[in-house]
């Protein structure tokens, strides 16, 4: 079975400090997708990896995939408001082609 | 802009009492998702179609039902809604689900139910 870790769940933390937070398996995963999700809104798509040890920036936000495919990882530099909502990790089942595997989330509060 | 419109935003219901909440795309997308969450949890597939195939995820209960009579438009009908059906309903749609691509989804902003 395909299993997405999240962590932390919950994370507060003051504007300008910076954050990372995790998604991890035991399974390898062919691409990866990171969403954002505002309180009332659909996820939105941030970012695809898809080869080992990629990275990639979107402005304060550097996303990591593992070398082994196994992992990702989401960095934010110096935080702001603007930040705050459910960040969700996904990836294709391999049993399915319309099947993503989710992590739980992480719920992360900036505070001005 | 094209994009996944989900209507109504929000709608109160009646236990008992049938819901139908629509979804439109001008993505062009062939496939499309009904997908459910539950406060700050991950979204739950429920249901998706490629083009007119439909396909029930295993564990969706016989109370939700799906339409979709074009490539444009879906629907999510609740035929007897009970107390744990209040969630936010979400649409959502990809390119094609073929060997080798990433999957990724295009979400409308959510249809919220509760259920009294």
């Amino acid at each position: 079975t395909q299993l997405l870790e999240q962590s932390p769940q919950f994370l507060s933390i003051q504007e300008g400090e910076n954050l990372t937070v995790y998604c991890n398996s035991s399974s390898v995963f062919s691409s990866l997708q990171w969403y954002r999700q505002e309180p009332g809104e659909g996820p939105v798509l941030l970012v695809t990896v898809v080869t080992g040890g990629e990275v990639k920036k979107l402005k304060r936000l550097t996303f990591q995939f593992g070398d082994a495919r196994k992992d990702s990882s989401l960095h934010i530099t110096a935080a702001q408001p603007g930040d705050t909502g459910l960040y969700l990790c996904a990836g294709p089942s391999r049993d399915s082609n319309y099947q993503l595997i989710w992590g739980a989330g992480t719920k992360l509060i900036i505070k001005p | 802009d094209a994009m996944v419109i989900q209507n109504p935003r929000y709608q109160v219901t009646q236990f008992g009492k049938p819901v139908t909440l629509s979804c439109s795309q001008t993505l062009n997308h062939n496939v499309m998702y009904w997908y459910q969450q539950k406060s700050s949890q991950a979204p739950k597939l429920l249901f998706h179609y490629y083009d007119k195939d439909f396909n029930n995820e295993a564990d969706t209960p016989d109370n939700f039902q799906s339409r979709r009579p074009n490539t444009s438009f879906c629907f999510l009908d609740i035929r007897s809604p009970g107390l744990g059906d209040t969630a936010m309903y979400l649409c959502a749609t990809s390119r094609d689900g073929g060997g080798g691509h990433t999957g990724e989804l295009f979400f409308g902003e959510g249809s919220r139910l509760t259920v009294l």
